[in-house]
């Protein structure tokens, strides 16, 4: 069985400041994992991806994830946060070669002037 | 152009009616899938389609029915609604194969409420 968990149900972080939105996961074999992000009324778009490689892993919108595989953790995280990155925030885990995306149970990110 | 797109936006109906969902995915990709997201935000899948096979099939209630007439379309149909049924309902779809990493590209929801 694989899953993700999201701790948080919501961050608050004031604009310019940086911010980290935590997963940790569970699947057998070789996670592959991925960074989400849902606005209001809108489907999940694709923010980031760790398959391989560098366990720093950057993405759209200025957002990276770092893979820390001893924690079973993959952090979402930003330099600096702006209002527009308030949204909804799924992690999410497959094995390689499985079909299945198991998604966490999200983090509501608000980002404040 | 839209990537996943699915009809109707909106679905308001009365319990007991039978109604559909239907996507459409203009990239090219093999496999569509169906999730549900329930009013606390959970995003869980419900059924996977590979070239018009079910691959995954989710503890869903019979009165759900995936239908994909081909790799471009999987529809969903669901019998009887229920108050419970009232969710969002994503399509998505993704590239199946050895280089897969198993992003999904999601249509924008299709909100069906149960009155």
């Amino acid at each position: 069985a694989q899953s993700v968990a999201q701790p948080e149900d919501q961050v608050n972080v004031a604009e310019g400041n940086p911010l980290t939105v935590k997963c940790t996961y569970s699947v057998s074999g070789n996670p592959y994992l991925f960074w989400y992000v849902q606005y209001p009324n809108r489907g999940l778009q694709f923010l980031l991806k760790y398959i391989t490689g560098d366990n720093l892993v950057k993405g759209s919108y200025g957002f990276e994830a770092e893979f820390n595989k001893s924690q079973t953790s993959f952090h979402l995280k930003k330099p600096s946060a702006l209002v527009s990155d308030s949204a909804l925030y799924f992690c999410a885990v497959k094995t390689g070669g499985g079909n299945k995306l198991t998604f966490g149970t999200g983090t509501q990110l608000k980002v404040e002037l | 152009d839209t990537a996943v797109s699915q009809t109707p936006k909106y679905l308001v109906t009365q319990m007991g009616n039978d109604k559909s969902i239907k996507c459409e995915q203009n990239l090219g990709h093999d496999t569509m899938y169906w999730y549900k997201q329930d009013s606390k935000k959970f995003l869980k899948i419900m059924f996977s389609y590979n070239n018009k096979e079910l691959i995954i099939n989710e503890t869903v209630p019979n009165r759900f029915s995936p239908k994909s007439p081909d790799k471009a379309h999987l529809n969903l149909h669901i019998n009887s609604l229920e108050l419970g049924d009232s969710a969002v309902y994503f399509c998505a779809s993704s590239q199946v194969g050895l280089a897969n990493t198993g992003e999904l590209f999601f249509g924008e929801g299709s909100r069906l409420t149960v009155l």
